[in-house]
C-alpha cells in the first residue's frame, strides 16, 4: 500500500488530454513537501518529468504540467502521442515516519488508443 | 554529462549479503543527495536510503538496520551494503541523483538486479 494514491491507469487516444492524479495526506503533500512526477517508459529506468510541482525537467516537451493543491497534485498530458505510453510515478516526502522520508505513488499505466 | 552505473547485483541466497556500487560522473557524489531507489519485478518505485552531501543518512523502514548506503570521494562512487537479504529484496536497484535536496531524483542509473532465492 503506498503512501500516495495514484488511478492504476489511465488511457487516452491519440491527441486527447489525460490526467494522473495523485492524493496524499498532512504529513506529506499537504505538509508543503513539494511533488515531482516521473515515467518510465517499458524496460528502461525512470526519467525526471516534473520537478517541485510543476517545473518540467530539462527536454521534456510542454505537453506535460504538472500541479499540486492541499493534499493532492496532478499530472496533465496534453496532444497525447503514442510515445507517451508509460508508467507515471509522482513522488514526494513524508513527516511521520521520519525526519525524512521519501515516498512514491503506486504508479498509473498510461495507455494510448 | 551526468553518467551513474550501478554493479554488483546478483543471485544470492536468504540470509546473504551483497554489495552494491554506483559509479558516478559529470558530478561530485559527495556534494549531492544520493539514493538508492529499488523495483520489485512487475511493482513501483520504493525509496531506500539516502545519503545528505553533509553526510547524514536515512533508510527505509524496510531496510534499516540490514542495509548500509556510504561513499568514496576518491573513486566519486556510492555503495549500498546488504545483508540478511530476505526473498523480498528481489528488486531492480537503482542509484539516483538529487541535487539540492526535496529536489527529486534528477538522475538515474540503469539499475542493478538482485535476486534472493534458495
Amino acid at each position: 500500500q503506498s503512501v500516495l494514491t495514484q488511478p492504476p491507469s489511465v488511457s487516452g487516444a491519440p491527441g486527447q488530454r489525460v490526467t494522473i492524479s495523485c492524493s496524499g495526506s498532512s504529513s506529506n503533500i499537504g505538509a508543503r513537501y513539494d511533488v515531482h512526477w516521473y515515467q518510465q517508459l517499458p524496460g528502461a529506468a525512470p526519467k525526471l518529468l516534473i520537478y517541485e510541482n510543476n517545473n518540467r525537467a530539462s527536454g521534456v516537451p510542454d505537453r506535460f504540467s504538472g500541479s499540486k493543491s492541499g493534499t493532492s497534485a496532478s499530472l496533465a498530458i496534453t496532444g497525447l502521442q503514442a510515445e507517451d505510453e508509460a508508467d507515471y510515478y509522482c513522488q514526494s516526502y513524508d513527516n511521520s515516519l521520519s525526519p525524512f522520508y521519501v515516498v512514491f505513488g503506486g504508479g498509473t499505466k498510461l495507455t494510448v488508443l | 554529462e551526468v553518467q551513474l552505473v550501478e554493479s554488483g547485483g546478483g543471485l544470492v541466497q536468504p540470509g546473504g549479503s551483497l554489495r552494491l556500487s554506483c559509479a558516478a560522473s559529470g558530478f561530485t557524489v559527495s556534494h549531492n543527495y544520493m539514493s538508492w531507489v529499488r523495483q520489485a519485478p512487475g511493482k513501483g518505485l520504493e525509496w531506500v536510503s539516502i545519503m545528505f552531501s553533509g553526510g547524514g543518512t536515512y533508510y527505509a523502514d524496510s531496510v534499516k538496520g540490514r542495509f548500509t548506503i556510504s561513499r568514496h570521494e576518491s573513486n566519486n562512487t556510492l555503495y549500498l551494503q546488504m545483508t540478511t537479504l530476505r526473498v523480498e529484496d528481489t528488486a531492480v536497484y537503482y542509484c539516483a541523483r538529487d541535487p539540492r535536496s526535496h529536489a527529486g531524483f534528477w538522475d538515474w542509473g540503469r539499475g542493478a538486479l538482485v535476486s534472493v532465492s534458495s
